[in-house]
């Protein structure tokens, strides 16, 4: 099975702040990497596929890189809304895996 | 609208059985790969099962195999998720998904609202 491991699990930062969260694959995914933002009591929401592609409707201040094992998320400017849990995900396989997430706190 | 609308989430007793259903719309259901991902209570996202757009092949994260079984009837546009032997850690909010893609395995784009299973005595 791939596992993935995201860093940090808590991040705490200030309106404004670039943010940068990681993302390792226990084995080459390819670019085979999403990510998603999960606020409480809802439903996650895609936010970059195939590892930085932009999901529509997103907004231009998320980017993703990366490929193989070692993949980020970037926030370019901290945003209000933007406070939340982040997922990374692999579908490299029919056997898909979660990060186990990154809370993004107000600082 | 893409809608998917999860049911029959409840209290089960240990070694219990519950099916949930995904009634789907606003999409050409038998054109998409289908999910189930489950999220326990303060915990982090975890797949449960994906299942291809005629049924043909399905795939199972190792904690639900022989438990669990994914299904799906096109002709009503239904996701179903049967749940045997069901122990508590398998207590978590049970989410719908459908891929961002037809035909081909990809993330989720869709989302249903949820719906909670909770196994206790």
């Amino acid at each position: 099975d791939i596992q993935m491991t995201q860093s940090p699990s808590t991040l705490s930062a200030s309106v404004g702040d670039r943010v940068t969260i990681t993302c390792r694959a226990s084995q080459s995914i390819s670019s085979w990497l999403a990510w998603y933002q999960q606020k409480p009591g809802k439903a996650p929401k895609l936010l970059i596929y195939k590892a930085s592609s932009l999901e529509s409707g997103v907004p231009s201040r998320f980017s993703g890189s990366g490929s193989g094992t070692e993949f980020t998320l970037t926030i370019s400017s901290l945003q209000p809304d933007d406070f939340a849990t982040y997922y990374c995900q692999q579908y490299n396989s029919y056997y898909w895996t979660f990060g186990q997430g990154t809370k993004v706190e107000i600082k | 609208e893409v809608q998917l609308v999860e049911s029959g989430g409840g209290l089960v007793q240990p070694g219990g059985s519950l099916r949930l259903s995904c009634a789907a719309s606003g999409f050409t259901f038998s054109s998409y790969w289908m999910s189930w991902v489950r999220q326990a209570p303060g915990k982090g996202l975890e797949w449960v099962a994906n299942i291809k757009q005629d049924g043909s092949e399905k795939y199972y994260v190792d904690s639900v195999k022989g438990r669990f079984t994914i299904s799906r009837d096109n002709a009503k546009n239904s996701l179903y998720l049967q749940m045997n032997s069901l122990r508590a850690e398998d207590t978590a909010v049970y989410y719908c998904a459908r891929g961002r893609v037809e035909y081909s395995s990809s993330p989720v784009k869709y989302w249903g609202q949820g719906t909670l299973v909770t196994v206790s005595s």
